[in-house]
């Protein structure tokens, strides 16, 4: 069974440029997460969809980060413009469902960098 | 809000050792709790989950977790730490509702001498 995939596996940019993540989930998979972990902390959530609707996008800062998942499928995070504080790994998930329960599988992320 | 506390940073253990590694968690309904690891260079993983019933849940490669309800507690053991579980080690929490989105602790690392 593939797992989740993404890219870039790795992206530098200067701040206030933008920049895009892309996230392939687990064939199947009605639930989608991306995650912020800044080093030395835990994933933060940062969007959760189910299909192609948002669940929670409590702790996205939506003057600068917008994420979308149109066919339910594949997903995109961008960050307009990038702030030295975004530099971080950007962690995409995906599960069966939306239970709680339900076990996450996560993709090997991506580490950006903003200079 | 819920939180979720792991109190040891950086754990170092030699070979054969046994572990535990705390996991407190302030939220006062029904919770799941969790344990994900991510080994050097690898994914973050499941490595056991409670949902309900026995407290007491076992995991893979020999891992245990025992939720206390009493205590907000849901800590990690291993009677005895190979070289290969060299790793960071992350507790999480989540209501249990449809939907819930799970609070992941700061993380603990894990270093086995061999």
């Amino acid at each position: 069974e593939a797992g989740v995939a993404q890219s870039p596996r790795y992206k530098i940019i200067e701040k206030r440029q933008s920049v895009a993540f892309w996230c392939n989930p687990i064939s199947g998979h009605a639930t989608l997460y991306w995650y912020q972990q800044i080093l030395g902390q835990g994933p933060k959530l940062l969007i959760q969809f189910q299909n192609n609707g948002v669940v929670d996008d409590s702790q996205l800062p939506k003057d600068r980060f917008s994420a979308e998942r149109l066919k339910g499928v594949d997903s995109t995070l961008k960050i307009q413009p990038a702030k030295l504080e975004d530099s971080a790994v950007y962690l995409c998930a995906s599960s069966l469902n939306s239970r709680g329960a339900d076990t996450q599988y996560f993709g090997p992320g991506t580490r950006l960098t903003v200079l | 809000a819920q939180s979720v506390s792991q109190h040891n940073h950086h754990v170092i253990l030699s070979e054969a050792a046994s572990l535990e590694l705390g996991c407190n968690y302030s939220y006062g309904g029904t919770v799941n709790l969790f344990w994900y690891v991510q080994y050097p260079g690898q994914h973050l993983q499941l490595l056991l989950k409670y949902f309900s019933g026995d407290p007491l849940v076992k995991g893979i490669k020999g891992f245990e977790a025992e939720f206390i309800k009493s205590k907000f507690s849901f800590n990690l053991r291993k009677p005895s730490v190979q070289w290969s579980d060299t790793a960071e080690y992350f507790c999480a929490v989540n209501e249990r509702s449809s939907a819930s989105k799970i609070i992941f602790g700061s993380g603990t690392r894990l270093s086995i001498r061999p």
